[in-house]
């Protein structure tokens, strides 16, 4: 069965103390992996796709990796503003449209 | 920017009531999608509309129905709201079906 786990549940960091959200997945073949960031109360935020094993991307703090059967996103010195429910979702070969989704990593940076 | 809105960001409706929600892209997606969010459940798909009046069922379809009539917009309804359908309600749209979806801000749907 495909499955999307995401790992930690909630990660609780000091500011500028770095770290990695993972998100693990078991698919037949993977088209595409994709990261969103969810604000309290709002509909997620696209940062990154990814396609390929070893593809990387960034943006600001965030890099997110692909291997064959995980992906990392990592935060590099975060910041409060940093803080929120980073949500990760697999599309597999043989879907036509649906995205299988993760329960997500709640993120806590303190200040 | 892809532009997605919806028509509520919170509603109070009580069992029984027929209940709208309504989403707009602004972009020219073809495909259109509604998601419940639960605590602890991740997203779940309730229905996709890939083109004006085609619609197929999601994961999860039961107690709603779906209307695409114009392109840019995408409703949902619930026929007949219960208790076991509040939740968060979010609507999202792609430009092909292997393209990143955008989601709008969220409507918080509360059945008592």
């Amino acid at each position: 069965e495909d499955q999307v786990t995401q790992s930690p549940e909630a990660l609780r960091l000091q500011e500028g103390e770095s770290s990695s959200l993972n998100c693990s997945y078991t698919v037949s073949g993977l088209r595409g992996l994709f990261w969103y960031r969810q604000d309290p109360g709002k509909g997620p935020e696209f940062l990154f796709t990814l396609y390929s094993a070893g593809e990387e991307k960034e943006k600001e703090r965030l890099k997110a990796t692909l291997t064959k059967k995980e992906s990392f996103l990592h935060i590099t010195a975060p910041k409060p503003e940093d803080s929120a429910t980073y949500l990760c979702a697999v599309q597999a070969m043989d879907s036509n449209y649906q995205l299988i989704w993760g329960a997500g990593t709640k993120l806590i940076i303190k200040p | 920017d892809v532009k997605v809105t919806q028509s509520s960001r919170y509603l109070v409706k009580r069992t029984g009531e027929k209940v709208f929600l309504e989403c707009v892209q602004d972009m020219d997606h073809e495909n259109m999608f509604w998601y419940r969010q639960d605590p602890g459940l991740g997203l779940r798909l309730i229905y996709f509309s890939y083109d004006v009046k085609m619609k197929e069922k999601g994961d999860i379809p039961e107690g709603y129905s779906v209307s695409r009539e114009k392109k840019e917009r995408f409703s949902l309804i619930l026929e007949s709201a219960s208790t076991n359908q509040t939740s968060m309600y979010l609507c999202a749209s792609s430009r092909t079906v292997r393209e990143t979806q955008y989601f709008g801000p969220g409507t918080r749907l509360l059945v008592l």
